[in-house]
C-alpha cells in the first residue's frame, strides 16, 4: 500500500521566516495531496490541496510543490506568524488504496515571536 | 462543526466497560473513517467504511468495534478488550477524489 513520509518532525523557525515542510509517497498513482493543519486539541483542518495534474498551488502565505517524478510533495509558509504554529500532516491518495488517505507522521511547526 | 459532528466532546470509561461514540454526517458523503490519536503522535486508522452495510478494518482494529447502517451515521465502539483506550478519537467523512472533513473529536479517558 501507500506509505507517506515526513520531515522534518519538529520545526522552529523566528517569527517572519519561512518554514517548509516535505513528504515523500511511495504509490506513483497516487494523484490527490492534501495538507492538514492540526492545533492542539483541535480537528486536523484542510489548509491546501494539489493534484497530480498541477505543479504548484498558491494561497496567500501557503503554497505547496509536487514533484511527480520524484514522488514527492512540499508545504512552504512564507511570513510565518506565532498563529502557525501547530502540528501539520501531509496525506495522499488515490493510488492502490482508492479513496483512502495515507498520512504522513506530522511535523510539529513552533513560530517563535 | 462543517456538517459532521462527534459525540460526546469528552467521555470517561471504567475498566472493562464498553462505550460508544458517535458520528453523524449531513454532507452525503459514502465514505467514513475512525482515527485515534495519541498525544503528540500522528493519525493511526482504527476502521473505515466505503459504503453503508460495508466496514473494513484499519491498522488497529483489535478492541474497536463499528457498524454503518445509515449513510449518515459510523458509530464506533470501544470495548472491553481495548486494554489502552485513553486517545483522542476522530471521525472523518470524505467525498471521493477531495480531502477528508474531520468532526471536533472525542477525548476518552479511563479511569
Amino acid at each position: 500500500g501507500e506509505n507517506v513520509e515526513q520531515h522534518p518532525s519538529t520545526l522552529s523557525v523566528q517569527e517572519g521566516d519561512s518554514a517548509v515542510i516535505k513528504c515523500t509517497y511511495s504509490d506513483s498513482a497516487s494523484n490527490y495531496f492534501p495538507w492538514y493543519k492540526q492545533e492542539l486539541g483541535k480537528r486536523p483542518q484542510l489548509i491546501i490541496d494539489i493534484r497530480s495534474n498541477v505543479g504548484e498551488k498558491k494561497d496567500q502565505r501557503i503554497a505547496v510543490t509536487l514533484n511527480k517524478t520524484a514522488k514527492h510533495f512540499s508545504l512552504h509558509i512564507t511570513e510565518t506568524q506565532p498563529e502557525d504554529s501547530a502540528v501539520y500532516f501531509c496525506a495522499a491518495s488515490g493510488g492502490n488504496a482508492g479513496n483512502m488517505l495515507t498520512f504522513g507522521g506530522g511535523t510539529r511547526l513552533m513560530v517563535k515571536p | 462543526d462543517g456538517g459532521i459532528t462527534q459525540s460526546p466532546k469528552y467521555l470517561f470509561r471504567k475498566e472493562g466497560q464498553n462505550v460508544t461514540l458517535s458520528c453523524e454526517q449531513n454532507l452525503n458523503h459514502d465514505a467514513m473513517y475512525w482515527y485515534r490519536q495519541d498525544p503528540g503522535q500522528g493519525l493511526r486508522l482504527i476502521y473505515y467504511s466505503q459504503i453503508v452495510n460495508d466496514f473494513q478494518k484499519g491498522d488497529i482494529a483489535e478492541g474497536y468495534s463499528v457498524s454503518r447502517e445509515k449513510k449518515e451515521s459510523f458509530p464506533l465502539t470501544v470495548t472491553s478488550a481495548q486494554k489502552n483506550p485513553t486517545a483522542f478519537y476522530l471521525c472523518a467523512s470524505r467525498r471521493a477524489n477531495y480531502g477528508y472533513t474531520f468532526g471536533s473529536g472525542t477525548r476518552l479517558t479511563v479511569v
